[in-house]
């Protein structure tokens, strides 16, 4: 149980376009998301947390009008990375929480590399 | 807010030899602290966790101890095996109305030589 699919697992684009990446809970419903930033060798960088049908809450220094969270069930949140530039080359990765009584508990998706030429 | 610091960096160990990994963290309030392996382009995986309630657990080859008095927190593995190459992630958490974030340590790379 508790498994989470992230979609895409890789996406190559160009400069100035949107992505989308989604983010499902397959077999739970997951009140609250977040959403991973992570860089070669380095620790996940938390950028925001997703309740479903409320505004997301990101972290400090993460543009918001950038990285546009939606989480519009309990079962999927999407992020969009508008106008991409080639800083924003990452691997980004969701999780999800079920509540209850084992809340904490984040199972993580697959991850989404993302390079922007 | 909630900083994690975790140490070593980078640990390597013959294979059969025991592996610790130790962390700290800054806020009190935290009550969770999970730890994940993370292998090479794959997602966190939850290896154990421990609740602010508890001073130790095990699972198999694998402890965790807490000491909430000090704010540190340490994974311990024991018979290390080829496979449990791979980087280790310390995180602490806490109750929250926006939802448990995780603040993660930097990670530990672990190294196990046949």
């Amino acid at each position: 149980g508790a498994v989470v699919s992230q979609h895409p697992s890789r996406v190559i684009c160009k400069s100035g376009t949107s992505v989308k990446i989604e983010c499902r809970s397959l077999d739970f419903q997951a009140t609250t998301m977040f959403w991973y930033r992570q860089f070669p060798k380095k620790s996940l960088m938390l950028m925001a947390t997703s309740n479903e049908g409320s505004k997301a809450t990101y972290e400090q220094g993460v543009e918001k009008d950038k990285f546009l969270i939606n989480h519009a069930s309990l079962t999927l949140s999407t992020l969009t990375v508008t106008s991409a530039h080639p800083e924003d080359s990452s691997f980004y990765i969701c999780s999800a929480t079920s509540g209850g009584v084992v809340k904490n508990i984040q199972y993580f998706g697959a991850g989404t590399r993302l390079s922007v030429l | 807010g909630e900083n994690v610091e975790q140490h070593p960096s980078t640990l390597s160990v013959q294979e059969g030899d025991s592996a610790v990994i130790k962390c700290t963290y800054s806020d009190s309030a935290s009550n969770y602290f999970p730890w994940y392996k993370q292998e090479l382009g794959k997602r966190p995986q939850l290896i154990i966790d421990i609740r602010s309630n508890v001073g130790e657990k095990k699972d198999q080859r694998i402890a965790v101890t807490l000491n909430k008095t000090a704010k540190h927190f340490s994974l311990h593995i024991t018979e290390t095996q080829p496979e449990d190459s791979a980087v280790y992630f310390c995180a602490a958490s806490k109750d929250s109305n926006s939802g448990y974030a995780l603040n993660f340590g930097k990670g530990t790379s672990l190294l196990v030589t046949p």
